[in-house]
């Protein structure tokens, strides 16, 4: 079993549509939370970040983590062509290899016009 | 511009040869690690140097080493290369305690005839 599982998509919404990621993952031990966006050919660039279960929101994203199911999500609201990108969850901890940066293999997401 | 500085940008070479990736960590930043990401793996974390030290080791190859000098810069060498190592190689960097995430490079792309 993967440490992080995540759906690979390809997803394609109509813009404006509200997009719904998320990842499962199965070490308790798992401290951070994350939500990273890569452009084609480009280096994954960190979008938000959270620590404890909730939500968190900056414009029109919000990170949601469930500690007690192993589950975090990624909502985009009034989704945007510019928003076309793969999505990665990432989730940080101190395991027994050492502090650990652990990535979901990524959903692919394409919003069109 | 995130700050993290990769060179190449691409390289081609042929199977058994040998290459260098380098990598300038964001300012401030003390520990660096490489990632290796192909189509079929996603971001595969390989090695974690903080202050000159190696601190983690993901799924690299024998084949595979790096360091990172005392100016902070890292290098990864991949020798004897196969078909099969043809990838994008990112470098991230992050302070000590990364729990709000890593900072990417835009990678380096090896393509290997």
């Amino acid at each position: 079993q993967k440490e992080v599982e995540q759906d690979p998509g390809p997803l394609s919404v109509p813009e404006g549509a509200i997009v719904s990621l998320n990842c499962t993952y199965s070490n308790s031990a798992f401290q951070y939370f994350m939500w990273y966006r890569q452009y084609s050919r480009k280096g994954p660039e960190l979008l938000m970040y959270t620590y404890s279960s909730g939500n968190k929101e900056d414009g029109r994203f919000t990170a949601q983590v469930d500690k007690s199911s192993k589950y975090i999500s990624l909502f985009i609201r009034d989704s945007q062509p510019s928003d076309s990108a793969t999505y990665l969850c990432a989730i940080w901890g101190l395991t027994g290899g050492g502090n650990k940066l652990t990535f979901g293999t990524g959903t692919q997401l394409k919003v069109e016009l | 511009d995130s700050g993290v500085t990769q060179t190449p940008k691409h390289l081609i070479t042929a199977t058994g040869q040998r290459v260098t990736l380098r990598c300038s960590p964001r300012s401030g930043d003390l520990s660096v690690y490489w990632y290796q990401q192909s189509l079929d793996q996603g971001l595969q974390f390989l090695i974690q140097y903080y202050n000159g030290e190696e601190r983690a080791k993901g799924n690299i190859l024998e084949r595979f080493s790096a360091q990172q000098f005392p100016d902070l810069h890292s290098e990864l060498n991949l020798s004897s290369l196969e078909l099969g190592d043809s990838a994008l190689y990112f470098c991230a960097s992050s302070p000590l305690v990364p729990n709000y995430g890593y900072t990417f490079g835009s990678g380096t792309r090896l393509t290997v005839v």
